[in-house]
């Protein structure tokens, strides 16, 4: 049992190319959500979906995409990679009322 | 505007040196509080949840308390492997689409346990 699965761990980008993070989760959870992490700020929601077919903005969207594929998959895109954009990214899945999240190992991905 | 703060942000103890971690809130309508502990490197790993003021939940040497406007997470004579960043969240109502819950975090207190 897998859990959550995040690809890829590490990432370097340059300025303005783009690039998709996968994620897939094996619970059969109806909600998956991407979060940033960066020093000092905690954890911050860039997008969710609380079910499949369903996507909403959450604290940071703006620069990222997101496409929930199936149950499963969850994945996050930058289309145009910006150093601000640096940081941590986790992947969660949850039941409906997200009373209990799992995470991904994350992708630390850096924008130069 | 919801808030969780979390203190202090770090705390280093010797072992068996028993101390508290806070997170205070603002937050309208809470729905429930959760804990975390996050190892370097790795994802959050659950630990609790709460869900009213007055409710305590416990695991081996970790105690999670709420109040209306607080949870404190003691740590009972703590080990080195309970070394770790421990994150606070709290559960608020989302926009009407679909039936997902957004957490907001805190900061975290990174926690070292000394041998």
């Amino acid at each position: 049992n897998a859990g959550v699965t995040q690809t890829p761990k590490f990432q370097v980008l340059k300025t303005g190319q783009s690039m998709t993070l996968q994620c897939a989760q094996d619970m059969n959870h109806n909600s998956m959500y991407w979060y940033r992490q960066d020093p000092g700020m905690g954890l911050r929601l860039i997008y969710y979906s609380a079910s499949e077919g369903t996507t909403d903005k959450g604290e940071v969207p703006n620069g990222y995409n997101v496409s929930r594929l199936n149950k499963r998959e969850f994945s996050l895109r930058l289309e145009s990679a910006a150093p601000s954009q640096t940081s941590v990214y986790f992947c969660a899945s949850a039941t409906v009322w997200n009373t209990e999240a799992f995470f991904g190992q994350g992708t630390r991905l850096t924008v130069v | 505007e919801d808030q969780v703060t979390q203190s202090p942000e770090a705390l280093r103890l010797q072992e068996g040196e028993s101390s508290s971690l806070n997170c205070s809130y603002t937050v309208s309508g809470l729905r429930g509080l959760f804990w975390y502990r996050q190892d370097p490197g790795k994802g959050p790993e659950f630990l609790f949840t709460l869900y009213s003021a007055g409710e305590e939940k416990e695991k081996e040497r970790l105690k999670a308390t709420l109040t209306k406007k607080e949870s404190f997470l003691h740590i009972t004579a703590p080990k080195p492997e309970d070394s770790a960043t421990y994150l606070c969240a709290v559960q608020v109502g989302g926009p009407s689409s679909g039936s997902a819950r957004q957490l907001t975090f805190g900061s975290g207190t990174q926690l070292t346990v000394l041998p």
